[in-house]
């Protein structure tokens, strides 16, 4: 199993561009989330989608968009990518059901917008 | 909604004693604390979770505390060892575990 993978692990955009995050889990679990982490906030929730069909706003959605393409997949779009949306990427998953909390994590993609 | 505060942002111990970091919450309805190890470079990886309906939960040399009056809950590591040596992240959520609020991190440093 490679777990919850990531594509790109680096990226560096102009203001005002537009690119997709991709994240993609084999451990058939039904909720995923998407995260940022920057330096001396921790990890924040940007989106996450329960189930298949669903998905939610988190602390901080604002810049972003996101799609459930199916149960493995979940894509993080940033329409006209800001300074302020420098960070790390990092896509989780969970098995979501009652009792199994645990959330993995996939490597994490670089992002800079200069 | 949820407020988590973690303290402190860096620790740095004498390898083989104790290390304690705490977290408080704001949400009284959050029932679920999430530890998460992070190494540098790597993704977070949970090291060891506790419900609201349990007070303390041990796995080997770690343990965490929980206080519902008082919300806040504790990790302790003893016995500390160079491998423990990075950033550690508390959480709380009330949602079913979906909705993770992360605290802001803890650097812990293990001096040989």
């Amino acid at each position: 199993n490679a777990g919850v993978t990531q594509t790109p692990k680096f990226q560096v955009l102009k203001t005002g561009q537009s690119m997709t995050l991709q994240c993609a889990q084999d451990m058939n679990h039904n909720s995923m989330y998407w995260y940022r982490q920057d330096p001396g906030m921790g990890l924040r929730l940007i989106y996450y989608s329960a189930s298949e069909g669903t998905t939610d706003k988190g602390e901080v959605p604002n810049g972003y968009n996101v799609s459930r393409l199916n149960k493995r997949e979940f894509s993080l779009r940033l329409e006209s990518a800001a300074p302020s949306q420098t960070s790390v990427y990092f896509c989780a998953s969970s098995l979501g059901a009652s009792g199994t909390y645990e959330q993995y994590f996939g490597p994490g993609t670089r992002l800079t917008v200069t | 909604g949820e407020n988590v505060e973690q303290h402190p942002s860096t620790l740095s111990v004498q390898e083989g004693d104790s290390a304690v970091i705490k977290c408080t919450y704001s949400d009284s309805a959050s029932n679920y604390f999430p530890w998460y190890k992070q190494e540098l470079g790597k993704r977070p990886q949970l090291i060891i979770d506790i419900r609201s309906n349990v007070g303390e939960k041990k796995d080997q040399r770690i343990a965490v505390t929980l206080n519902k009056t008082a919300k806040h809950f504790s990790l302790h590591i003893t016995e500390t060892q160079p491998e423990d040596s990075a950033v550690y992240f508390c959480a709380a959520s009330s949602q079913g575990a979906q909705k993770l609020v992360f605290g802001q991190g803890t650097r812990l440093t293990i001096n040989p």
